[in-house]
């Protein structure tokens, strides 16, 4: 089975402006989080999806959303992109809930100017 | 609040010699543990589960629900090994909470 892909890799964007992240899930997996990773924070969890609804989410602000298409796709996205946005975003998949074994994709780096 | 701590941010032994990587939890319902592993260049991924009572690649790693500690233990260290490793727990609910992690540098 092909694995978690994520798009884009890399990103460069300008404070104010806003960001559409990507992310295909393994064939069959139904359950998406998605991570943010920091040199300073470590990995923190932004939210989970599952059929389509947010199940889960973590302390981030309101510029931070996503959402899950019916064939488990996922976008997260952020609005008025701030220096501290800077990170490796993460996506994982699972079969049906983030307590399982969760398959991590490669990450899209974002860095805001 | 729920909390996974890894004391120590980098780890470094020589091969042949055991070694332990500290994870504490504080967490007041029955949690599930993870390790995950991110060799260089690869993606994270999961090393072992607490209710899956399995060893892989010669890691263990025991609940101690006393000490609310999930230490992750290989007798033998091997220069594969080296490696950021990361304590995880879930909470009810779901929601996924990571330690800063640990690098181990296995020296040959």
């Amino acid at each position: 089975k092909a694995g978690v892909t994520q798009t884009p890799r890399y990103l460069i964007k300008t404070r104010g402006q806003q960001v559409t992240l990507s992310c295909s899930p393994i064939s069959g997996h139904r359950s998406v989080s998605w991570y943010q990773q920091t040199p300073g924070q470590g990995l923190q969890f932004l939210f989970e999806y599952f059929s389509e609804t947010q199940r889960n989410k973590g302390n981030f602000p309101g510029r931070f959303s996503g959402r899950q298409f019916s064939n488990s796709r996922s976008e997260m996205n952020v609005s008025t992109l701030e220096l501290g946005d800077s990170a490796l975003y993460l996506c994982a998949s699972s079969l049906v809930a983030s307590k399982e074994t969760q398959y991590f994709g490669p990450g899209t780096r974002l860095l805001v100017l | 609040a729920q909390r996974v701590t890894q004391p120590e941010k980098l780890l470094s032994v020589f091969k042949g010699a055991p070694v332990e990587l500290k994870c504490n939890y504080s967490y007041s319902g029955s949690p599930e543990l993870f390790w995950y592993v991110q060799y260089s260049r690869q993606r994270l991924q999961l090393l072992l589960r607490h209710i899956s009572r399995e060893s892989i690649k010669g890691f263990t790693a025991d609940l101690n629900k006393g000490e609310t500690s999930f230490h992750l233990k290989k007798p033998f260290a091997q220069e594969e090994d080296s490696a950021m490793y990361y304590c995880a727990l879930v909470r009810q609910g779901g929601k996924l909470i990571f330690g800063q992690g640990t690098e181990l540098s296995v020296k040959p």
